[in-house]
């Protein structure tokens, strides 16, 4: 069975830090490996999805990378400000076709002002 | 933001009884899903449909029903509610398969 960890649970930081959230699963047999972000009482918001396939991918100040074989990602923020504050979730995915995701229990960071 | 709906967005009731929640999607996606959200546990896959009619088991699936008769149409139906059974239930959407899931804003349930 997939299990997915993120490390760390929890992270408070100064505004304009680089940082790194860590993520990692038990099976690297994934189809692909998705980042999310969730802020408190809302929904789910996609930040970045990296295919099997990719090693990693960008979006503005955020950069993904996936380790297939050794079961890890990591999501950099760049130059982090309060708004980045959230809870962020890692999920990979078995296969294609209608295969569900596979959640770590995410992390949540505070930038603080 | 994908164009997906719950509803309803918050529930409270009572042990033993039925309820069903929905989401509606507009962006004519194949595959559908049902997660549920609890502390300590993180997010869980309920129930997924890969086309009308066409629905398979998560890993939580015990105490769910699901149904899809219009591609824009998925229903999580709880058949006699518990308190287990208290949770934020996200409905998810993809299009190609392996594609990005997108989430709706949730349904918070109460079984009191």
């Amino acid at each position: 069975k997939q299990e997915v960890t993120q490390i760390p649970a929890a992270l408070s930081v100064p505004e304009g830090e680089n940082l790194v959230l860590n993520c990692s699963f038990t099976d690297s047999a994934i189809y692909n490996l998705q980042w999310f972000r969730q802020d408190p009482g809302k929904g789910l918001t996609s930040l970045l999805l990296i295919q099997s396939s990719q090693r990693e991918q960008t979006s503005g100040r955020l950069n993904a990378s996936l380790d297939k074989s050794s079961g890890r990602s990591t999501l950099y923020i760049a130059a982090s400000q309060p708004g980045d504050s959230a809870t962020y979730l890692c999920a990979v995915r078995r296969g294609g076709g209608a295969d569900g995701l596979t959640f770590g229990k995410g992390t949540h960071l505070i930038i603080q002002p | 933001d994908a164009g997906i709906t719950q509803s309803p967005r918050h529930k409270v009731t009572e042990t033993g009884t039925p309820v069903t929640l929905r989401c509606h999607q507009t962006e004519n996606h194949r595959y559908m899903y049902w997660y549920r959200q609890d502390p300590g546990h993180g997010l869980r896959l309920i129930h997924y449909s890969y086309g009308v009619k066409d629905t398979d088991k998560g890993e939580v699936s015990d105490g769910y029903s699901v149904s899809r008769s219009k591609t824009e149409d998925f229903l999580l139906t709880l058949e006699s509610a518990t308190s287990s059974q208290t949770s934020v239930y996200f409905c998810a959407i993809s299009g190609v398969g392996g594609d990005e899931q997108y989430f709706g804003p949730g349904t918070r349930l109460t079984v009191t």
